[in-house]
């Protein structure tokens, strides 16, 4: 079945770094591939996606990329701040959502 | 609160109780679903409804019982639960089950298995 990885698991970054997170997919038919950000006690929460006609999109400090060819997408955070302190979770999606297992990211002051 | 709602958001019973989850969205969607997240397992789909029938089942135990009475309200009926049941239950919603639409998730429902 569709399975997403998640990488890594765990990001610490100084503050005003960049952070990357990966994930990758199996199904190629998937066609859009949305990141969710969840703050601690909060629920998630759309920040960006991009569907499989793009090859990347940025919204300010955030941006998606997306190799369709080698089944893999990228979230990239730039000029990163302490509010951008999270998990945050990829997802695949043909006819039905997969996500992957979140990435804990943790701004250092 | 607009958007997607859920009661109680904490939840304390015992294996032998029968207690029920509820989710109310206003944002004139016609999926619904019902998320498991835990330590072990981030964030594990349970059950997809799409306009009231009930679309997919991820290998739930029968423990769960989802109702989906209208487009609006989903529910999630526990009984005999075990305390590795023990997790933090979303719903979200979506205007479609399927395709390229954002989900909107509801503040979840802390439920403890004593």
């Amino acid at each position: 079945g569709e399975n997403v990885e998640q990488h890594p698991s765990t990001l610490s970054v100084q503050e005003g770094d960049s952070a990357v997170i990966k994930c990758t997919y199996s199904d190629s038919a998937s066609n859009y591939f949305p990141w969710y950000k969840q703050e601690l006690g909060k629920r998630p929460q759309l920040i960006i996606d991009i569907r499989s006609n793009v090859g990347e999109k940025k919204d300010q400090r955030i941006a998606v990329t997306l190799n369709k060819t080698a089944k893999h997408f990228s979230l990239h955070i730039t000029e990163t701040q302490p509010e951008d302190s999270a998990v945050y979770f990829c997802a695949a999606r043909d006819d039905k959502i997969i996500f992957g297992k979140g990435t804990r990211l943790h701004i250092l002051p | 609160e607009t958007g997607v709602t859920q009661t109680p958001r904490h939840l304390v019973m015992g294996m032998t109780n029968k207690k029920s989850l509820k989710c109310e969205q206003h944002l004139g969607h016609n999926a619904m679903y019902w998320y498991k997240q835990s330590a072990k397992k981030p964030l594990e789909l349970m059950f997809v409804y799409s306009l009231e029938e009930r679309v997919e089942n991820n290998s739930v135990p029968s423990r769960f019982s989802p109702e989906c009475p209208n487009s609006s309200h989903l529910f999630l009926h526990l009984h005999t639960l075990q305390p590795e049941d023990s997790a933090l239950y979303l719903c979200a919603s979506s205007q479609v089950a399927t395709g390229t639409y954002e989900q909107y998730f509801g503040p979840g429902t802390r439920l403890t298995v004593t």
